[in-house]
């Protein structure tokens, strides 16, 4: 059974990135796409951006276009996103989540990594 | 982008009962490329229902999904302990995805 797991919780300035990364184990990862979804203190799910390490081309959500980048390494099984510019607004729980059915719903999910950013 | 609205934002029920949670979309959702999560406190969220009906495996069919072109429902037959949870509905028939905002399902 696949499984993600991500990297550890970061605490940032603002201004400066952070870049998380999510790896795939017990499991086939690059056909699959990898999207990436955050979730804010207490608010709801808000995909940022996605890719299908396989063909290597990301795709963002049009309000992360400008500061995010979503990569992945197919001989280390592990998908990155890089966020840029943070500021206090990008603290939030962010999700590595596979496309399982290669159609958009997201049936494995990684751990989680918290990202506080705070001067 | 599609919007989604999930109602209500809190269902208080018992154990035993009956729980319909509703998610309606502000454009018709190709295919009815509809999913429903769980997430409980702490953790990621689970998938439940993708295809508008369809259960992922080794979810319980008292978990049941319907609905089409703009309105959706997920239904819980009966609630058990573990039940209690925030819900998400998302749709992913066009890009970008996007979640509703969340049902709370709590004790009552």
């Amino acid at each position: 059974q696949v499984q993600l797991v991500q990297s550890g919780a970061e605490v940032k300035k603002p201004g400066s990135s952070v870049k998380v990364s999510c790896k795939a184990s017990g499991g086939t990862f690059s056909s699959y796409a990898i999207s990436w979804v955050r979730q804010a203190p207490g608010q709801g799910l808000e995909w940022m951006g996605g890719i299908i390490p396989i063909f290597g081309t990301a795709n963002y959500a049009q309000k992360f276009q400008d500061r995010v980048t979503i990569t992945a390494d197919e001989s280390a099984n592990t998908a990155y996103m890089e966020l840029s510019s943070l500021r206090s607004e990008d603290t939030a729980v962010y999700y590595c989540a596979r496309d399982g059915y290669n159609n958009g719903a997201f049936d494995i999910w990684g751990q989680g990594t918290v990202v506080i950013v705070s001067s | 982008e599609i919007v989604l609205t999930q109602s209500p934002g809190t269902l208080s029920l018992s154990p035993g009962e009956r729980a319909t949670l509703s998610c309606r979309a502000s454009q018709s959702v190709s295919s009815s490329y509809l999913a429903w999560y769980q997430q409980k406190p702490g953790q990621a969220p689970r998938l439940l229902i993708y295809g508008a009906s369809s259960r992922t495996t080794g979810i319980p069919d008292r978990f049941s999904g319907s609905g089409s072109g703009t309105d959706f429902t997920l239904t819980i037959s009966r609630l058990e302990p573990e039940d209690f949870a925030v819900y998400y509905c998302q749709q992913y028939g066009s890009s970008p995805p996007t979640f509703g905002q969340g049902t709370k399902v709590e004790i009552k």
